[in-house]
């Protein structure tokens, strides 16, 4: 199975830059992925991860290390509208992989 | 496309009522899924389907719970009789192929009082 670990909340100011870090233990996935969830939103996808490294949109830019079994998602310039809460993701491998297992998810506040 | 499609967007019943909750996947998506979101337990897997076919209904609280997808374009979750921790909001997602990016409906709200 998979065990994904986030931390709870996060607060930042405007124009600051985060780093929300997400530590899994599994026995194996394809790779791994962010999301962001306004209040009273639905989960909308940022960005996947399936190879070591970083990968960059926009803003906002992920990165795997399979070795270390750890994943983080970097919010950059950091906007009002970035306050959310942001889950990571990991699909799993074999007969399963269409199943996405989610974090607990990580609540940012971004303060004037 | 639209998007995700669920229905309806709230639900109040009363415990021991049918609830069926509606969900159409993005056109040409393969996979599709029911998520529970709840405080205490986050986002659960609830089921998903590979091309109109159950693949792992593990995460199904109880035999309480029932879904079907009968085909591409429509998918139902029943609860029946519902009980109050039933309550929580449940959204319905779809992917295409493997489900590196999943792409949520609006969910539905469910109260049962």
């Amino acid at each position: 199975g998979q065990s994904l670990e986030q931390p709870s909340e996060v607060t930042a100011v405007e124009g600051a830059i985060v780093q929300i870090n997400c530590t899994y233990q599994t026995s194996g996935f394809y790779g791994l992925s962010w999301y962001q969830q306004h209040d009273g939103g639905a989960p909308t996808f940022l960005s996947y991860n399936a190879l070591d490294g970083l990968e960059e949109t926009g803003r906002f830019s992920s990165f795997l290390s399979r070795s270390d079994s750890y994943g983080y998602l970097l919010l950059q310039e950091l906007q009002m509208k970035d306050s959310a809460s942001y889950f990571c993701a990991v699909r799993e491998l074999g007969t399963n992989a269409g199943k996405s297992t989610f974090g607990d998810g990580t609540t940012l506040t971004v303060k004037p | 496309d639209a998007g995700v499609i669920q229905s309806p967007r709230h639900e109040v019943t009363e415990m021991g009522q049918e609830v069926t909750l509606r969900c159409k996947p993005i056109s040409g998506h393969d996979y599709l899924f029911w998520y529970r979101q709840t405080m205490m337990r986050g986002l659960e897997l609830l089921i998903y389907f590979n091309n109109n076919v159950p693949i792992d209904d593990s995460g199904m609280p109880e035999d309480r719970f029932s879904a079907k997808m009968p085909n591409a374009s429509f998918s139902t979750l029943k609860i029946q009789p519902s009980e109050p921790r039933d309550s929580a909001v449940y959204f319905c997602a779809s992917s295409f192929r493997t489900g590196e990016k999943l792409f949520f409906g609006s969910g539905t709200q469910l109260s049962v009082l």
